[in-house]
């Protein structure tokens, strides 16, 4: 089954302790990329890579980083967790320059940083 | 400053009736226009979409139009049915393949 598997689904943690959200897809997509989603803000973008080893900021790239060293894996690391990184994520990918349908999701990552 | 945005965050409306959802962008430059539908706890799934050079894309129930003097965009789910009670967003596309998405619409369809 074509999909984007995001781990873990939850996770509570504390202020200022490192963290990674692992993201793979199995589509053999070039185009991957984390948004992050917040009420009454919709979706807005982190970072996203276009193929391995490109990786550029997106809208709301502060706190964050990410790595793209394989085409299926795409981990979004939080250095220092704040508490407004509280968030819920997702991880998306697509065909680069791809067709209309835009991206596939991943199921979500719900944060808590206390 | 939002691109995209989704003026209203709730929409009530009776099973078997239309639902309209609306969207409304600021750049003129963008190419293809989405909308999403998001479940609690799922990611957001593709529902339909339109390029700019359309004005209108229907599919079963679901009707995208695009009006691009306006710069806005709406989707009409008829009949509306209990399961489409879900979260709504549209996004726009732009070069380099990026999404931005509007703030949502919260639907709830009545029995």
């Amino acid at each position: 089954e074509a999909q984007v598997t995001q781990n873990p689904r939850y996770l509570i943690t504390v202020t200022g302790k490192k963290l990674t959200v692992t993201c793979s897809q199995n589509m053999n997509h070039e185009y991957m990329s984390w948004y992050r989603q917040d009420p009454g803000l919709g979706l807005r973008q982190i970072y996203y890579s276009m193929n391995v080893e490109v990786t550029d900021k997106g809208d709301v790239p502060e706190g964050y980083k990410v790595s793209r060293k394989e085409k299926r894996n795409f981990p979004l690391i939080l250095e220092s967790p704040s508490p407004n990184q509280t968030s819920l994520y997702f991880c998306a990918s697509s065909l680069y320059m791809g067709r209309d349908y835009g991206y596939t999701f991943g199921s979500g990552t719900r944060l808590t940083v206390v | 400053d939002q691109q995209v945005k989704q003026n209203s965050p709730s929409l009530s409306v009776q099973e078997g009736r239309i639902s309209i959802l609306n969207c409304d962008y600021t750049n003129s430059m963008f190419d293809y226009f989405l909308w999403y539908k998001k479940y609690p706890a799922e990611g957001p799934t593709f529902l339909i979409s339109i390029s700019s050079i359309k004005d209108k894309n229907e599919d079963g129930r679901f009707t995208v139009f695009l009006n691009k003097s306006a710069k806005h965009l709406s989707l009409h789910i008829v009949p509306s049915q209990p399961g489409d009670s879900a979260v709504y967003f549209c996004a726009v596309k732009a070069a380099g393949n990026k999404l931005t998405f509007g703030g949502g619409t919260r639907v709830l369809v009545k029995p």
